[in-house]
């Protein structure tokens, strides 16, 4: 049974194009995080929801919007998709004990975005 | 804020040679610090971690990593590599009480036979 699961694994697309990917985590943790892993393997935090509220938004376009329906789900969606946006998209979460974040993140396999 | 350095981005080794992927971060405040592992086309799976307590850590696929604060340093070690240990490896910290998680650059081990 997949803890954190991220579809669709595989995204081709146009310049322009609206598109989303769904994140669902079934580890009862309260925190989710959306990464960038550009080609060179760098990985850079997007966004955080805990228990659906916004709490890390790094500089990223306004085309990205993440959207946390319940604390088991974080879905990005991404307007007017640009060449630049072409990566790997992770999502990932994380426990926390005694309402302390511990950091240990658990993530999903990626979704690979390709924009034509 | 807190940051992470990897000092090598690629290391090759051959096969049963030992191993070592250098870590170093900066932070003025206490820190976890992590190693993750990514295989071609996955995702990241921890390694190991060092939250407190005793300054060598164990981790899977016999790896161990050192907790080194003067230095600042969470440098992984493994005896002996095998084939199956290619992949990329990456070094994290998260400052105490913070939200978020920052990532070193990754180094690239790749065994040799």
């Amino acid at each position: 049974d997949t803890a954190v699961s991220q579809t669709p694994k595989y995204l081709v697309t146009q310049m322009g194009n609206d598109k989303s990917i769904k994140c669902e985590q079934n580890l009862g943790h309260d925190t989710m995080y959306w990464y960038k892993q550009d080609s060179k393997k760098f990985l850079k935090i997007m966004f955080s929801y805990n228990n659906k509220e916004l709490i890390i938004n790094e500089t990223v376009p306004n085309r990205f919007s993440p959207k946390s329906p319940d604390k088991a789900h974080l879905n990005l969606h991404i307007n007017s998709l640009e060449l630049g946006d072409s990566a790997v998209y992770f999502c990932a979460s994380s426990e926390r004990q005694a309402g302390v974040p511990t950091g240990e993140l658990f993530f999903g396999e990626g979704s690979r975005l390709t924009v034509l | 804020a807190q940051s992470v350095t990897q000092l090598d981005s690629q290391v090759p080794v051959f096969e049963e040679a030992p191993v070592e992927l250098r870590c170093n971060y900066s932070s003025s405040v206490s820190v976890y610090l992590f190693w993750y592992v990514q295989y071609p086309n996955q995702g990241l799976q921890l390694l190991l971690k060092y939250l407190s307590g005793s300054t060598l850590v164990k981790g899977i696929n016999g790896f161990e990593a050192e907790f080194n604060k003067s230095q600042t340093s969470f440098h992984l070690r493994k005896p002996s590599v095998h084939i199956s240990d290619t992949a990329e490896y990456f070094c994290a910290v998260s400052e105490r009480r913070q939200k978020d998680m920052r990532f070193g650059a990754g180094t690239r081990l790749t065994v040799k036979p």
